[in-house]
């Protein structure tokens, strides 16, 4: 199993680009997250998804959207990047057959700089 | 809700020292507990997690924790220190739907010879 994937690594966007962070994960957990990580903040949840058509706001929702169509993909979109966003995005999955709170199992990052 | 605090956002120890890391939690129901670690320019990576089972969890890399309710903390410990213990440690607490996860600022764990 590749685990959870993200694609790109790095990238610079412009003030006002837009942009989608690809997420994908083979372990088919049912439950996928996104967060971002800035220095000596720790991880905030943006966005979060229990199944396939379902998505909710977490902590950090401005300016970003998310969909999932399938079970494997959680794509992040930001439209019309600002500076703020610069930051250390994560994707991670977790599954949770029922009640209780289960690990997450994280990708290895996106490193977004806008300029 | 449910908050972590996670005192120290350096700690330095000598190559063989204890390793101390402190975690206190909030939460207004029983907590799920979780230690990450992350290596530079990588991901996250569980060390362990509480989940009521026993007080003492032991995970990973020879790093254990103890959950003390009274004290509300879950406190990350290993006897000695390595070299390759070097990187970041998450404190992190669950609770509710969909396994939500509240993280703590974190802790850079650095070891000197």
């Amino acid at each position: 199993n590749a685990g959870v994937t993200q694609t790109p690594k790095f990238r610079i966007l412009k003030i006002g680009q837009s942009m989608t962070l690809q997420c994908a994960q083979d372990m088919n957990h049912n439950y996928m997250y996104w967060y971002r990580q800035d220095p000596g903040m720790g991880l905030k949840l943006i966005y979060y998804s229990v199944g396939a058509g379902i998505t909710d706001k977490g902590e950090v929702p401005n300016g970003y959207n998310v969909s999932r169509s399938t079970t494997e993909d959680f794509p992040l979109r930001l439209e019309l990047a600002a500076p703020s966003q610069t930051s250390v995005y994560f994707c991670a999955s977790s599954y949770s057959p029922g009640q209780g709170v289960y690990e997450q199992y994280f990708g290895p990052g996106t490193r977004l700089t806008v300029t | 809700a449910q908050s972590v605090t996670q005192l120290g956002s350096h700690v330095s120890v000598s190559e063989g020292a204890l390793v101390l890391l402190r975690c206190n939690y909030s939460s207004s129901v029983p907590p799920y507990l979780f230690w990450y670690v992350q290596y530079p320019n990588q991901g996250l990576q569980l060390l362990l997690k509480y989940t009521s089972a026993a007080t003492l969890v032991k995970g990973i890399n020879g790093f254990e924790a103890e959950f003390k309710k009274s004290e509300t903390s879950f406190h990350l410990t290993k006897p000695s220190a390595h070299m390759s213990d070097a990187a970041e440690y998450f404190c992190a607490v669950g609770a509710g739907t969909a396994s939500k996860l509240t993280f703590g600022t974190g802790t850079r764990l650095q070891v000197t010879l």
